[in-house]
């Protein structure tokens, strides 16, 4: 099993540019989501899908950041523009099922830098 | 709302030396615990769990233990390497929540 796939690791993007974060979650997991983790804040949930779709979006932080998840086997995160405070690390996870049996399995993340 | 709070970091150790990491967490329910961790340039790993009161969870050394009289969850190992130097997430579910609340975070250091 190769994991949950991120892509790319690292991208870095002028302010006002289109970012597209791309995410391949493991192959039979009902549930995947996005989180942001940077120094401040720390680690925070975006936005969760089951069986791909959308369930809770609270945490997207405005109307620039966007995510879809067309089939069971890739999703995507979209800031369109992008600003200097998107900079973060941004990290896919995906699990089987909802419960106290199951912990998520994360990706190795994509590291943001809008400049 | 439901909340985990984990002692805050750094912590620096040196090698071999008994590691202790607080955790506690809101006294809603009974919630299924996790203990992640995150090493440079890395996703977060599961470390260990414990679904109900009393259980130990444990792996590579390290164990937490289910403590519902005093709503912790600990981390604990006997004996740290330097290869242990990470950020050790405490973590739980509740089941009234369908998503995993997570705590902010431990930065541990351990020195050769």
């Amino acid at each position: 099993d190769a994991g949950v796939i991120q892509s790319p690791r690292h991208e870095v993007t002028e302010m006002g540019q289109e970012v597209t974060l791309r995410c391949k979650p493991i192959s039979g997991h009902d549930y995947l989501f996005w989180y942001r983790q940077t120094m401040m804040r720390g680690l925070e949930l975006l936005i969760y899908f089951n069986n791909n779709v959308p369930i809770d979006d609270s945490g997207m932080p405005e109307d620039r950041f966007s995510a879809k998840m067309p089939n069971a086997s890739f999703s995507t995160l979209k800031i369109q523009p992008s600003e200097p405070r998107d900079s973060a690390v941004y990290f896919c996870a995906s699990s089987l099922a909802l419960g106290g049996e199951y912990g998520y399995t994360f990706g190795s993340g994509t590291r943001l830098t809008v400049v | 709302g439901n909340s985990v709070t984990q002692m805050e970091g750094p912590v620096t150790l040196s090698e071999e030396a008994f590691l202790t990491i607080n955790c506690t967490y809101t006294a809603t329910g009974y919630p299924s615990l996790f203990w992640y961790v995150q090493y440079p340039g890395e996703g977060l790993q599961l470390l260990l769990k414990a679904t109900k009161a009393d259980d130990k969870g444990s792996n590579k050394g390290f164990e937490a233990t289910y403590r519902k009289e005093t709503t912790s969850f600990h981390l604990e190992k006997g004996s740290v390497q330097v290869s242990d130097s990470a950020v050790y997430f405490c973590a739980a579910m509740y089941s009234s929540a369908s998503k995993i609340i997570f705590g902010s975070g431990t930065r541990l250091s351990i020195r050769p």
